[in-house]
């Protein structure tokens, strides 16, 4: 249980080009979807919160205008990365907590975005 | 907001033996701490949490301390086997429930 389907695993893209990420939780409700970068080597940085019907809650340093979230249903949970850079390139990783108490967050297979 | 610090960075051990990895976090509103194991080019997984009520819990191999006064918490494995190795991270939650602060990562290698 408490699976997490993320796509695309990896994406190579130009300069300048959107790109899309979805996040699923496919066997639970997920209310609440987080979104991560990490560099190579380093922690998970929290780049924002991604509720359900409302508007995403960005951690401070993040550009809302870059990376759009979309948390349109109890299921999915879309990160765009806008007209992306060369820096923009990571890993970026969702994960999503049930609607009980004290769920705790699975996460995805998380999307290795590399702009050239 | 909450800061999680972890030690060490790096850990080298022999198979079977004890492995200790050690977080303290700043923020006394926390009151859950997961710890995730994550290997090379895969998604973090969630190896055993602990909440503030507790001082101590055990799954097989695996063991997580709390230490509330101190602010800190720790991560205990046994019988150590080369498939655990991989990048173990502590996280906190700054007592806000489900959004978690990551600890910087623990590199853990068990050598046959």
């Amino acid at each position: 249980g408490a699976v997490v389907s993320q796509h695309p695993s990896w994406v190579i893209c130009k300069s300048g080009t959107s790109v899309k990420i979805e996040c699923r939780s496919l066997d639970f409700q997920a209310t609440t979807m987080f979104w991560y970068r990490q560099f190579p080597k380093q922690s998970l940085m929290l780049m924002a919160t991604s509720n359900e019907g409302s508007k995403a809650t960005y951690e401070q340093g993040v550009e809302k205008d870059k990376f759009l979230i979309n948390h349109a249903s109890l299921t999915l949970s879309t990160l765009t990365v806008t007209s992306a850079h060369p820096e923009d390139s990571s890993f970026y990783i969702c994960s999503a907590v049930g609607t009980g108490l004290n769920q705790p967050q699975h996460f995805g297979d998380g999307t290795r975005l590399s702009i050239l | 907001g909450e800061n999680v610090e972890q030690h060490p960075s790096t850990l080298s051990v022999q198979e079977g033996d004890s492995a200790v990895i050690k977080c303290t976090y700043s923020d006394s509103a926390s009151n859950y701490f997961p710890w995730y194991k994550q290997e090379l080019g895969k998604r973090p997984q969630l190896i055993i949490d602990i909440r503030s009520n507790v001082g101590e819990k055990k799954d097989q191999r695996i063991a997580v301390t709390l230490n509330k006064t101190a602010k800190h918490f720790s991560l205990h494995i046994t019988e150590t086997q080369p498939e655990d190795s991989a990048v173990y991270f502590c996280a906190a939650n700054g007592g806000g429930f489900q959004k978690l602060v990551f600890g910087t990562g623990t590199r853990l290698l068990v050598s046959p």
